[in-house]
């Protein structure tokens, strides 16, 4: 059985820290895997990673991916109070559907 | 930016009731989901569909569950007799090519 674990759980940081949030995953069949921001409703897609050690950019947030150690990690820098959400990360098998991680919850306070 | 919209954004329906939940992917996208998150769990996958027809569903996915697209443009799911432990958010979503999803705001279902 396909399975994505994300660690913390939870996490609570003041505004203007740097956090990193930990996927890892054991998988028959592996396409992609993709980040997700869940605040009030529905995933937001942030990232998509296929291929070992090229980072991804987007603002402050960055994310890299590690094919032969099955984890990916997601950076927030300077974070802001309006990071705060679920962070979901999913793997894509590409012949099947994603598997989800239970997310980790992070709260940034002022 | 195209999005996948969900109709209705709450639903409260009695046990034993059959609930009908709307979704309208993106436009030329060809593979449609249902997910569903009980509240504090993780998104659990329902059912993929491709080409008219049901391609993937999970145990979840058992006989009071049904997807139908009824024309061009709609996807929805049906949920026969609805139970207590039905009641989770609800999302739909779609993709192109079958990776890249978009989801839709989400259905909460409450079942009383």
């Amino acid at each position: 059985e396909d399975k994505v674990v994300q660690s913390p759980l939870s996490l609570v940081v003041h505004e203007g820290d740097t956090v990193t949030l930990n996927c890892s995953y054991e998988v028959t069949n592996f396409r992609s895997l993709l980040w997700y921001k869940q605040e009030k409703k529905a995933p937001t897609f942030l990232f998509m990673l296929t291929s070992s050690g090229i980072e991804k950019k987007s603002g402050r947030l960055s994310s890299i991916l590690d094919k032969k150690e099955l984890f990916s990690i997601l950076n927030i820098t300077a974070t802001q109070t309006g990071d705060s959400a679920v962070y979901l990360c999913a793997v894509d098998p590409g012949y099947s559907t994603l598997t989800f991680g239970k997310g980790t919850m992070l709260l940034v306070s002022p | 930016e195209p999005e996948v919209t969900q109709t209705p954004s709450h639903q409260v329906t009695q046990m034993g009731q059959e609930v009908i939940l709307r979704c309208v992917p993106i436009s030329n996208h060809l593979y449609f989901y249902w997910y569903r998150q009980i509240l504090g769990q993780k998104v659990e996958f329902l059912v993929s569909f491709y080409n008219n027809e049901i391609s993937e569903k999970s145990e979840i996915f058992d006989d009071q569950f049904s997807v139908e697209r009824p024309d061009g443009s709609n996807f929805t799911l049906k949920i026969r007799s609805t139970k207590l432990e039905d009641s989770a958010m609800y999302f739909c979503a779609s993709s192109e090519t079958g990776g890249g999803y978009t989801f839709g705001s989400g259905t909460r279902l409450t079942v009383v």
